[in-house]
């Protein structure tokens, strides 16, 4: 069974600092992997998604992700925060392969960012 | 572009009441997703439908809950009778399936509170 591991559910950075959130998964095939962002009272907004192109995927509001199957990993990067990231990230997989897309979501991670 | 609409935004409602969440996905997408967020267990899928067909609704917490998707345009869910655990903001997703990797696109969510 396919499923994600966001290690922290709480990451507190300075405005201007480096964002990372870490994800790892675990699928028996290979992956389609997603992060979405969930602001305060809202649905999920997708940040950006790995199909099996470019391992280094980038997304809206500077964000970027990179594939790396050696370690089974997907982490979210940002290379400097801003207040307005402040919101939960979750990280999502779905079997590659087959016919019908579920995703699988993580935990999620709160991004908090400090002035 | 209108995207996915969910109502009601927000509902109270005393235990042993039926309870009817409704959507209306993007046009033209043929895959339709609840899901079910809670702060203890996360967020979770509850069924799908591909072409108005339920494909996977293994995710059904148990028979109070009920989902129909009786056009292309419109799917409800039914929790009957409501219980306070039912309390939780249920999120209608859509996304057109033609090959992997998807984007599924999440309406704002249903808040729902079962006293």
């Amino acid at each position: 069974a396919q499923s994600v591991t966001q290690l922290g559910s709480h990451v507190s950075v300075s405005e201007g600092a480096l964002v990372l959130l870490r994800c790892n998964y675990s699928s028996s095939v290979p992956p389609y992997l997603f992060w979405y962002v969930q602001y305060p009272n809202q649905g999920l907004q997708l940040l950006l998604k790995y199909t099996s192109a470019a391992t280094l995927v980038k997304g809206i509001n500077g964000f970027e992700a990179e594939f790396k199957k050696s370690e089974t990993s997907f982490h979210l990067t940002k290379p400097s925060a801003h207040m307005s990231d402040a919101a939960e990230y979750f990280c999502a997989v779905s079997e590659g392969n087959t016919g019908f897309q579920k995703l699988v979501f993580g935990t999620g991670t709160r991004l908090l960012v400090s002035p | 572009d209108a995207g996915v609409i969910q109502s009601p935004r927000h509902e109270v409602t005393e235990m042993g009441q039926e309870v009817t969440l409704r959507c209306k996905p993007i046009s033209g997408h043929n895959s339709l997703f609840w899901y079910r967020q809670t702060m203890m267990r996360g967020l979770e899928l509850l069924i799908y439908f591909n072409n108005n067909v339920p494909i996977d609704d293994s995710g059904m917490p148990e028979d109070r809950f009920s989902a129909k998707m009786p056009n292309a345009s419109f799917s409800t869910l039914k929790i009957q009778p409501s219980e306070p655990r039912d309390s939780a903001v249920y999120f209608c997703a859509s996304s057109f399936l033609g090959g992997g990797g998807n984007t599924i696109y999440f309406g704002e969510g249903s808040w729902l509170t079962v006293v």
